[in-house]
């Protein structure tokens, strides 16, 4: 059964400095994988996917890693900003039933101005 | 990129009562999920809703307790029944878009039962 965990579970950083989560899956047999933020009492935003076939996606200030080999993905995010603030959650697919994703606990971002 | 209305945003009802929440989807989707967000955990999946099928729950997740209604391809309803204050949560619903767009979500429904 796929275990998705992420390190570390909250992270306090001052704007400007750069953020690096980490997200470790147990399956490696997963055809993509999937970022995502949430803010405080709200649903979830998607910032990218990974394919299997690509080693890193990115888009503006975001940058996410896929080593399937291993069983990690990173998420960086460059010259962060108080707006980053957030829970940002990694997704890995169900390997053991088609189209469910499982989710990681998340990690809590707080950066200060 | 596809996107999800979810309703309602927030309510705050009595125990003993039950509310429906709806999602519709602005293109055809084969997968729709629900999820529960309990204060300070992640995701737990409650059921898979295909059109044309009754839904599939996860273990600990009920019909009785969970309807939920998937009358065609864009749309899809989670009932919560018999509320008790247990059932505070945030209620999530998602769409999978196929391997090659991922997931999207709904907005939430923050529930609080009283």
């Amino acid at each position: 059964k796929q275990e998705v965990t992420q390190i570390p579970a909250a992270l306090s950083v001052p704007e400007g400095e750069n953020l690096v989560l980490n997200c470790s899956f147990t399956d490696s047999a997963i055809y993509n994988l999937q970022w995502f933020r949430q803010d405080p009492g709200k649903g979830l935003t998607s910032l990218l996917l990974i394919q299997s076939s690509q080693r890193e996606q990115t888009s503006g200030r975001l940058n996410a890693s896929l080593d399937k080999s291993s069983g990690r993905s990173t998420l960086y995010i460059a010259a962060s900003q108080p707006g980053d603030s957030a829970t940002y959650l990694c997704a890995a697919p169900s390997t053991d039933s088609w189209g469910k994703f499982q989710f990681g606990a998340g990690t809590q971002v707080v950066v200060t101005p | 990129s596809a996107v999800i209305s979810q309703k309602p945003s927030r309510d705050i009802c009595q125990r003993g009562t039950s509310l429906t929440i709806q999602c519709q989807v602005d293109s055809q989707v084969t997968m729709m999920f629900w999820y529960r967000q309990q204060p300070g955990q992640s995701l737990t999946l409650i059921a898979t809703a295909n059109q044309g099928s009754e839904a599939t729950y996860e273990s600990g997740f009920v019909i009785d307790k969970f309807p939920i209604s998937r009358p065609n391809l864009t749309f899809s309803t989670l009932t919560v029944s018999n509320m008790s204050p247990e059932d505070s949560s945030i209620y999530l619903c998602s769409a999978d878009r196929g391997t090659n767009y991922g997931y999207t979500f709904g907005s939430g429904t923050r529930l609080t039962v009283v």
